[in-house]
């Protein structure tokens, strides 16, 4: 069984570009989460996918959108970056939205300059 | 508004010692409450959860008590030892049927040879 991954790793942009932060969930999970972790801070949800739709959405304007696959793969997308969007973007997974425990993966590290 | 806190962001504890980490949530609709420990470059790692119809649950070294009353949780680490030292983060889950957890700003826990 894998975990989730995320990628890239590390990221660095300026200020106004787009960028696209992927995560493949663990095996047998549907249902994906992603949070911004910005340093020294805890984790701050950004929204969820179910099944392939948005299934609850945090404090986070429109320009941060996702998307989910088929195959329950995810993305992340924000557009017109700003300089506080630099942060750690976790995604995590979990089996469905008939248990509450997440599984999180390692992160993308965005810098925004 | 909702948040969930720390009282102590640093807490340094003797190896062998026990540690005993706290955290106050605000949202008295929230059903179900996990920590999670963080190390360093890696994404939040599940250690153990608590529904709020128990106020106690054990898991190997592990304790999390959860106080409906006051709104407090915390999580008691036996024995604590060096590869414990990391930061965790209690998170509360305020909307059943979405992951919107609301996480806190975690407390450091150093462990001390």
């Amino acid at each position: 069984e894998t975990g989730v991954t995320q990628s890239p790793t590390h990221l660095i942009k300026t200020r106004g570009q787009q960028v696209t932060l992927r995560c493949s969930s663990q095996s047998g999970h549907n249902t994906v989460s992603w949070y911004q972790q910005a340093l020294g801070q805890g984790p701050q949800f950004i929204f969820q996918y179910y099944r392939e739709e948005e299934n609850g959405r945090g404090n986070f304007p429109p320009r941060f959108s996702g998307l989910q696959f088929p195959n329950y793969s995810s993305e992340l997308n924000v557009n017109a970056l700003e300089l506080d969007d630099s942060a750690l973007y976790l995604c995590a997974s979990s089996p469905g939205l008939a248990t509450n425990t997440q599984y999180f993966g390692p992160g993308t590290r965005l810098t925004v300059l | 508004g909702e948040s969930v806190g720390l009282h102590l962001p640093t807490l340094s504890v003797q190896e062998g010692d026990n540690s005993i980490i706290n955290c106050a949530y605000s949202n008295s609709a929230s059903d179900y409450f996990i920590w999670y420990k963080q190390e360093s470059g890696k994404g939040p790692q599940f250690i153990i959860d608590i529904r709020s119809n128990m106020d106690k649950r054990q898991g190997q070294r592990v304790t999390v008590l959860l106080n409906k009353t006051v709104k407090h949780l915390s999580l008691q680490i036996a024995a604590t030892q060096p590869g414990d030292s990391a930061v965790y983060f209690c998170a509360e889950n305020p909307d059943s049927g979405t992951y919107k957890y609301i996480f806190g700003t975690g407390t450091r826990l150093k462990v001390l040879a």
